[in-house]
């Protein structure tokens, strides 16, 4: 399959830790921030999304964390299991069009 | 797996070519986005479609055009190849009903290969 994110940094967790995959977003303006899970061939897949009148959103297993002051979005995998390998992409919404940023793969060690 | 499908997978050209790309979108959207995926990078947006028309472009030049047909379905057609065309080319659908536009439903892509 298609082999994406070579040159992309990467963290690594062991199986069962928590995850915490860290983004800087660019646009002050910017008002909708979504994370995405991109797996080896596949399309970017939506995980969690957030808006900018909130500063924490929480979904099934996972939670993201936005910090308007500072620019910067995270997003937080409990219990990262074997599944979660993949490349996240942080994106935030310019003029209703979807602009990602660079994308950090998660490897699952054992 | 989302109802966003694209065709076809796998493609090889040489340069100076022109190639048509499709997208049949999920459906109920009425929204196309196409994006540009280079390995290692992350999608570049190229641009939208919502009811057949342009609705806002990235930064790529004019070779690269699209169509949005009634049924919502979407082409990407690039003229003139260039080596760094190669990439993984992304459809997204979206809907002001279903989410709203922003939230993009993709497809598996297409990997395009420029020789």
């Amino acid at each position: 399959g298609e082999s994406v994110g070579l040159h992309l940094p990467t963290l690594s967790v062991q199986e069962g830790d928590n995850s915490i995959i860290n983004c800087a977003y660019s646009n002050s303006a910017s008002d909708y921030f979504i994370w995405y899970k991109q797996e080896s061939g596949k399309g970017p897949q939506f995980i969690i999304d957030i808006r900018s009148n909130m500063d924490k959103r929480q979904g099934q297993r996972v939670t993201v964390l936005l910090n308007k002051t500072v620019k910067h979005l995270s997003l937080q995998i409990a219990a990262t299991q074997p599944g979660d390998s993949a490349v996240y992409f942080c994106a935030e919404s310019q003029d209703d069009k979807i602009i990602f940023g660079k994308g950090t793969r998660l490897h699952i060690l054992p | 797996e989302t109802g966003v499908t694209q065709s076809p997978t796998h493609l090889i050209k040489t340069r100076g070519q022109q190639v048509t790309l499709r997208c049949s979108s999920q459906s109920g959207h009425n929204t196309v986005s196409w994006y540009q995926q280079a390995l290692g990078q992350g999608p570049q947006f190229i641009f939208q479609y919502y009811r057949e028309e342009e609705n806002g472009r990235g930064n790529f030049p004019p070779r690269f055009s699209g169509l949005q047909f009634p049924n919502y379905s979407s082409e990407l057609n690039v003229n003139a190849l260039e080596l760094d065309d190669s990439a993984l080319y992304l459809c997204a659908s979206s809907s002001p009903l279903a989410g709203g536009r922003e939230k993009l439903f993709f497809g598996s892509g297409t990997q395009l290969s420029v020789l």
